[in-house]
């Protein structure tokens, strides 16, 4: 199956400061990436949905000013925590699709963020 | 719009015993269907996955689920479980191609010797 990778696996950062984490489709054109956070014992929550090119669609509730996703190339999405507090702290999953028909949805490994 | 509900937190079961993980769903238009898995600190693992056709679905690691419409359901089985089954599980369903994904809670399966 197609592969998509998450760097870094795991940051822990101090309060204040921004971090980069990066999605990327190893053997396959993402035409679209999702953005999702996990709490601990809790189901996926998505955060944003990315399409190459273009700017990403929100969801309800998540801020775009603070989560900053930019989807540049087909096989590249990154998402930016700006100004991290603990409360961001969290497991962030990328999940890719691409062209054809089977509606698959690959997973990255996840991203634990730590915020000191 | 969609929604998912695994009914079952948690389920514990004996090693070699049979074991159901439900879930049931709600939308206003057909979906695709989706069993997830998930190992600590790891991201997830597709189980299988219901597009169209038969309603018995086979997926990897000897699990199958069958797609239910009339009840609205699509409830993940194996027949005979093993300690390496473990972890946590997520049903999910999808409007289509590149439709974002609406995931339910998750079970957390344990499997005892």
């Amino acid at each position: 199956g197609a592969v998509v990778s998450q760097h870094p696996s795991r940051v822990i950062c101090k309060s204040g400061t921004s971090v980069k984490i990066e999605c990327r489709s190893l053997d396959f054109q993402a035409t679209t990436m999702f953005w999702y956070r996990q709490f601990p014992k809790q189901s996926l929550m998505l955060m944003a949905t990315s399409n190459e090119g273009s700017k990403a669609t929100y969801e309800q509730g998540v801020e775009k000013d603070k989560f900053l996703i930019n989807h540049a190339s087909l096989t590249l999405s990154t998402l930016t925590v700006t100004s991290a507090h603990p409360e961001d702290s969290s497991f962030y999953i990328c999940s890719a699709t691409g062209q054809g028909p089977s509606y698959e949805q690959y997973f990255g490994p996840g991203t634990r963020l730590t915020v000191t | 719009a969609q929604s998912v509900t695994q009914l079952d937190s948690q389920v514990p079961v004996f090693e070699e015993a049979p074991v159901e993980l439900r879930c049931n769903y709600s939308s206003s238009v057909s979906v695709y269907l989706f069993w997830y898995v998930q190992y600590p600190n790891q991201g997830l693992q597709l189980l299988l996955k219901y597009l169209s056709g038969s309603t018995l679905v086979k997926g990897i690691n000897g699990f199958e689920a069958e797609f239910n419409k009339s009840q609205t359901s699509f409830h993940l089985r194996k027949p005979s479980v093993h300690i390496s089954d473990t972890a946590e599980y997520f049903c999910a369903v999808r409007l289509g191609v590149g439709g974002k994904s609406t995931f339910g809670d998750g079970t957390t399966l344990t499997v005892k010797p």
